[in-house]
């Protein structure tokens, strides 16, 4: 079983439509909680971070941890074209190594 | 406020060859760590360096050595290159202790023939 599991996809959805994004860990030491986002061949772009448990917003995006169940999502409102490419989950117990999941490949059709 | 760069873009190596890949931290961080993305993969931790010594590392043969700078810049050198080691690596920046999280480079693309 891989530490960080996350669904690699594709998914493809229309815009406007709400995102659902998520990745499940068994590691509970665990404690910091990352979105990022990469275009391709590029690097990962930070788009959330969390420390332990909760919800946090960010304009359209929305990150929730559930260290009890060690599951972890990501939702994005209002999505646009420019929204398409790979969300990658990332986690750590001391925020230096840092574990992520394969990926998940978005596209959001006009 | 500069953020983290990194060269070459690419590379070009065979198998058996030695490279050494560079990074330029985010100002005012402190701390570098490098990660290997393979195609279709996400990132693996390589390791980090921290006031110049490794503070950390993943699961890599001791061929995957670096160095850190007093102005934090870093390197990663790989020596005996084999065909796996083709891959996007990346370098992340941070200010340990800020509790702030990474913010990663844009990658040089090492392809090993």
């Amino acid at each position: 079983q891989k530490e960080v599991e996350q669904d690699p996809g594709p998914l493809s959805v229309p815009e406007g439509a709400i995102v659902s994004l998520n990745c499940t860990y068994s590691n509970s030491a665990f404690q910091y909680f990352m979105w990022y986002r990469q275009y391709s061949r590029k690097g990962p772009e930070l788009l959330m971070y969390t420390y332990s448990s909760g919800n946090k917003e960010d304009g359209r995006f929305t990150a929730q941890v559930d260290k009890s169940s060690k599951y972890i999502s990501l939702f994005i409102r209002d999505s646009q074209p420019s929204d398409s490419a790979t969300y990658l989950c990332a986690m750590s117990y001391n925020n230096n190594d840092m574990r992520f999941g394969a990926g998940t490949r978005l596209t959001v059709k006009p | 406020e500069t953020g983290v760069t990194q060269s070459p873009t690419h590379l070009i190596k065979t198998r058996g060859q030695q490279v050494t890949l560079r990074c330029s931290s985010q100002s005012g961080h402190n701390t570098v760590s490098w990660y290997q993305q393979a195609l279709g993969q996400g990132p693996q931790f390589i390791f980090q360096y921290y006031r110049e010594e490794e503070n950390g590392r993943g699961n890599f043969p001791p061929r995957f050595s670096g160095l850190q700078f007093p102005n934090y810049s870093s390197e990663l050198n790989v020596n005996a290159l084999e065909l796996d080691d083709s891959a996007l690596y990346l370098c992340a920046s941070s200010l340990i202790g800020s509790g702030d999280t990474q913010y990663f480079g844009p990658g040089t693309r090492l392809t090993v023939l």
